[in-house]
């Protein structure tokens, strides 16, 4: 069973900044299959990355992937407002702990 | 445009069941596989159980298998979610949503309905 572990826990950034979230697997998975989503609170979640790069529609450009093997990231180029919230990754069936990114 | 309603949840003792429904529209439902995912209050998301699109073939999470079961009415664009025995670990919010039919990415995802269970 794959396990899917995401760091770090908490990141606190300002807008503006960059944020990189990372998510390992336990083994190798394929990249197909590995997705972020955004959740903000009370919300449902949001597909942002699928494939492991490829933009779910209507996602801004500042939001890319990318990984290969065990080690994933999501990047954020330019935080905004709006930027701030919790991001899973799921790979198949199983899903990251999850980052939350708060700000500082 | 692509809307996913569930319905079914509420509060129910431990041991109780409840049946989730997902209505689904604004898509072939037909043509793509399904799941539910859940939350349980604060905590991170689980993937629950899954469903194919034409062969209908079924999975579930070790946590619920055995007391949970997945169909789908493809002619009511409808997924369901039969769950028996419950504890107060299934306690979550259960979403509904769409896989893209390209992995098991979730591009569409239901508001949710909130599953309490507690004496």
């Amino acid at each position: 069973e794959i396990v899917l572990t995401q760091s770090p826990g908490t990141l606190s950034l300002s807008p503006g900044e960059r944020a990189t979230l990372s998510c390992r697997a336990s083994q190798s998975v394929t990249s197909d299959f590995l997705a972020w989503y955004q959740q903000k609170p009370g919300q449902a979640p949001r597909l942002l990355i699928y494939a492991t790069s490829s933009r779910a529609d209507a996602i801004p450009a500042r939001f890319s992937g990318s990984g290969s093997g065990t080690d994933f990231t999501l990047t954020i180029s330019r935080l905004e407002p709006e930027d701030f919230a919790l991001y899973y990754c799921q790979h198949s069936k199983t899903f990251g702990g999850g980052t939350k990114v708060e700000i500082e | 445009e692509v809307q996913l309603l569930e319905s079914g949840g509420g509060l129910v003792q431990p041991g109780g069941s409840l049946r989730l429904s997902c209505a689904a529209s604004g898509f072939t439902f037909s043509a793509y596989p399904m799941m539910w995912v859940r939350q349980a209050p604060g905590k991170g998301l689980e993937w629950v159980s899954s469903i194919t699109d034409r062969t209908y073939t079924t999975d579930y999470a070790d946590s619920v298998k055995g007391r949970f079961t997945v169909s789908r009415d493809n002619s009511k664009s409808t997924l369901y979610l039969q769950m028996n025995s419950l504890r107060a670990d299934d306690t979550a919010v259960y979403y509904c949503a769409k896989a893209d039919g390209y992995g098991w990415a979730a591009d569409f995802w239901g508001l949710g309905t909130l599953v309490t269970v507690s004496s």
